[in-house]
């Protein structure tokens, strides 16, 4: 059974900060990695991908990958009041599988 | 580029009746999901489609929930009869083509409430 981890927070950060979400998954071969925000009553969109061992950026947001420890988190830097969302970990094996979504952190920016 | 269309938005049914919800993908897309997500859960993926064949649908509870690609291009989901539990959003997302990297793309979903 495939199983995404996440801690449903939520966690509190002032704006400004460097809010700090964590992932973990169970089957080693996962191979791709997403981070969704959900505001509430809305649909899960996309932040970013990641699928390499390391560091990958895109504006606020860096995402972290450790295979070897089959963590991933996802940074987002100058936190803002309209970051205050639910943050969807998903995950997915190659080829024709499925995305695995773990059940989410809220994450609340106070100004 | 039109998004992922989906209907109705809102529905109120009592238990044991029969729901239905329409899913039309991006255009071009192959890959056709359909998720459950219950209040405060992450979606949960009931069945996916690549063109008009099911991929997975592991955890599809067969006994009344249904699922259709006619022409693989629009979906539909049915549940006959409906149960309290089943009260959550139906997320209908779709994506270019099944490699690793492709995202999902979702739909606004449907609000089931089951009284």
């Amino acid at each position: 059974q495939k199983e995404v981890e996440q801690n449903s927070g939520p966690l509190s950060v002032p704006e400004g900060a460097i809010a700090s979400l964590n992932c973990t998954y169970s089957d080693r071969g996962s191979q791709s990695f997403f981070w969704y925000r959900q505001y509430s009553g809305k649909s899960p969109e996309l932040i970013m991908f990641i699928y390499s061992n390391g560091d990958k950026e895109d504006g606020r947001f860096t995402a972290q990958l450790n295979k070897a420890s089959q963590y991933v988190s996802l940074l987002i830097r100058d936190s803002q009041p309209s970051d205050s969302a639910t943050y969807l970990c998903a995950v997915r094996l190659g080829g024709y599988s499925t995305l695995t979504f773990g059940k989410g952190t809220m994450l609340l920016v106070s100004p | 580029e039109a998004g992922v269309a989906q209907s109705p938005r809102y529905k109120i049914i009592e238990k044991r009746q029969s729901v239905a919800f329409w899913c039309n993908p991006i255009s071009g897309h192959a890959t056709l999901y359909w998720y459950q997500q219950i209040l405060g859960q992450g979606p949960k993926l009931l069945i996916q489609f690549q063109n008009n064949g099911v991929v997975d649908d592991s955890q599809l509870p067969k006994d009344r929930f249904s699922a259709e690609r006619l022409k693989g291009v629009d979906s539909t989901l049915k549940i006959q009869p409906a149960k309290l539990e089943d009260s959550a959003v139906y997320l209908c997302a779709s994506s270019s083509r099944d490699s690793q990297t492709s995202p999902l793309h979702f739909g606004n979903g449907t609000r089931l409430t089951v009284t």
